[in-house]
C-alpha cells in the first residue's frame, strides 16, 4: 500500500447503531497513525494520535486500533448520535509527512 | 491557550492572479507548520510543512510557495493562480516534539474564476 485509503467512503446508519471503519497505511517507516473528526463547517478535530503496534485508544464512545505490522487501524463507534455526524479522516505520520486518507463520511439518522 | 488564525475565509480570484494566504499561531513557540489542499470530493492533500524559521518543505510541485517569515508565521502564496488551484485550504500546526496532533485553522475556501 502506498497511499493511506480508507473504507467505506460513506456510511448512514440509525441512531444507537454500532459501526467501524478502516484506515490502511504503508507499514514501512511508519511512525504515527492519526483520527480525526471533520464535522460541516468546522476545522477537523484531533481524536487520537497512536504509535505503538496493538495500541488500542477511547474517548467516550469513540475508539481505535492499530496494527503497524499489516498497515491498518479501525474506528469504532459504540451507539452512534446524531452528533457523530461527521467525516472522519486518518492520517500516516511518516516524520512530518502527513498523507491523509479521503475519509469516511458518516451520517447517523435520529 | 494556544490559537491558530488563518485568513480570509473566503477568497473569489481571477485566473493568473497572485495569493496570498495567511496563518499566525499564538501561544506557543517553535511549532511545525502545514499547509493542506481539500480539493473538490477528495481528501487533504499536504502542500508545505515547516519545521523552523525559513524551512519549507514540499511536498507536491505546483506554482504555489511557502514562506515563514517569523515563527509564528506561514504563508501560501502564487504568483499566477489556475482554474485548478480552486479548494479549500487549511493551516495547521503541531508542536514538533512527536507524536502530537495538528491543530487546524478555520480553512480558506478559494475560488478560482
Amino acid at each position: 500500500i502506498l497511499n493511506v485509503e480508507q473504507s467505506p467512503q460513506s456510511l448512514h446508519v440509525q441512531e444507537g447503531d454500532s459501526t467501524n471503519f478502516t484506515c490502511s497505511f504503508p507499514s514501512s517507516n511508519f511512525y504515527a497513525l492519526h483520527w480525526y473528526r471533520w464535522e460541516t463547517a468546522k476545522s477537523p478535530e484531533a481524536l487520537f494520535v497512536m504509535t505503538l503496534n496493538g495500541d488500542e485508544k477511547k474517548k467516550g464512545r469513540i475508539s481505535a486500533t492499530l496494527n503497524t505490522k499489516e498497515g491498518y487501524s479501525y474506528l469504532y463507534i459504540k451507539g452512534s448520535q446524531p452528533e457523530d455526524s461527521a467525516t472522519y479522516l486518518c492520517a500516516s505520520d511518516i516524520n512530518n509527512d502527513m498523507r491523509f486518507g479521503a475519509g469516511t463520511r458518516l451520517t447517523v439518522k435520529p | 491557550s494556544q490559537t491558530i488564525h488563518q485568513w480570509p475565509a473566503t477568497l473569489v480570484q481571477p485566473v493568473g492572479s497572485p495569493l496570498s494566504l495567511e496563518c499566525t499561531v499564538e501561544g506557543t513557540s517553535n511549532p511545525n507548520l502545514y499547509w493542506y489542499r481539500q480539493a473538490a470530493g477528495r481528501g487533504l492533500q499536504l502542500l508545505f510543512y515547516s519545521v523552523g524559521i525559513g524551512q519549507i518543505s514540499s511536498e507536491v510541485p505546483q506554482n504555489l510557495s511557502a514562506s515563514r517569515p517569523q515563527d509564528r508565521q506561514f504563508i501560501l502564496s502564487s504568483k499566477k493562480l489556475l482554474l485548478s488551484d480552486s479548494g479549500f485550504y487549511l493551516c495547521a500546526w503541531t508542536s514538533g516534539l512527536g507524536n502530537q496532533p495538528q491543530h487546524f485553522g478555520d480553512g480558506t475556501r478559494l475560488s478560482i474564476l
